[in-house]
């Protein structure tokens, strides 16, 4: 069964660094997202991408993030500058078009910003 | 605005115990999806089902029951003889149609352990 891959599975970084977490959504899917989790809360939105661009993003997705499909299979999240409070679980998902609205998920990456 | 509330944090219960979680929804659109997700220890998120606004029919699958009430803009989910597998964090989530692009809206989870 076809499913999202995200790499690393914990990323550790030291505040001010870049980073960049990377998913693989399923192959014949056209909607991407990255959401993230902060430890013990909920499940917050940051931002949807279809047809090579931003469709839409919270207010926590600002500036110091970025957005990008490099080639056909890749999504990546960048975070320019890490702050403590950036560390949580990153998700990514997608999901195809028409009626199928369910978006499937990946494994997560535990980012620990130091 | 969209909202969903799951207002048990936690609930504890004994294997073979049936347990009803609950959600909330607000939401200005007439065409919504309605989901639930589980989150077991292991962290990874997993579709369990999607309700669209137009289908009250309750649903079945093995031990899971989902009860979506547009009335009371209610949508719960039960397990019947509740197994120590489905201690997780139960997300409920809301996604409208407007922008097309169906974000989802979650809830703050609520948390199931089963002690057998």
């Amino acid at each position: 069964e076809p499913e999202v891959t995200q790499t690393p599975s914990h990323q550790v970084t030291q505040m001010g660094q870049e980073v960049i977490l990377r998913c693989v959504p399923i192959s014949n899917h056209l909607y991407f997202y990255w959401y993230r989790q902060i430890l013990g809360q909920k499940v917050e939105f940051l931002v949807s991408f279809y047809n090579n661009e931003i469709s839409e993003k919270s207010e926590i997705f600002d500036d110091q993030f970025s957005v990008e499909r490099p080639d056909g299979s890749n999504f990546t999240l960048k975070i320019r500058s890490t702050k403590l409070e950036d560390s949580a679980m990153y998700f990514c998902a997608s999901r195809s078009q028409g009626t199928a609205y369910e978006q499937y998920f990946g494994p997560g990456t535990r980012l620990t910003v130091t | 605005a969209q909202k969903v509330t799951q207002a048990q944090t936690e609930i504890s219960v004994v294997e073979k115990e049936d347990v009803t979680l609950d959600c909330v929804y607000e939401t200005r659109d007439t065409t919504y999806y309605l989901f639930w997700y589980k989150q077991p220890p292991s962290g990874e998120l997993v579709f369990l089902i999607r309700r669209n606004s137009f289908d009250e029919q309750n649903e079945i699958s093995g031990r899971y029951s989902w009860n979506f009430q547009k009335s009371t803009s209610s949508f719960n989910f039960t397990i019947t003889a509740s197994q120590v597998v489905d201690s997780a964090v139960y997300f409920c989530a809301l996604s409208g149609l407007s922008g097309g692009y169906n974000k989802l809206i979650f809830g703050a989870g609520t948390r199931l352990a089963v002690h057998p």
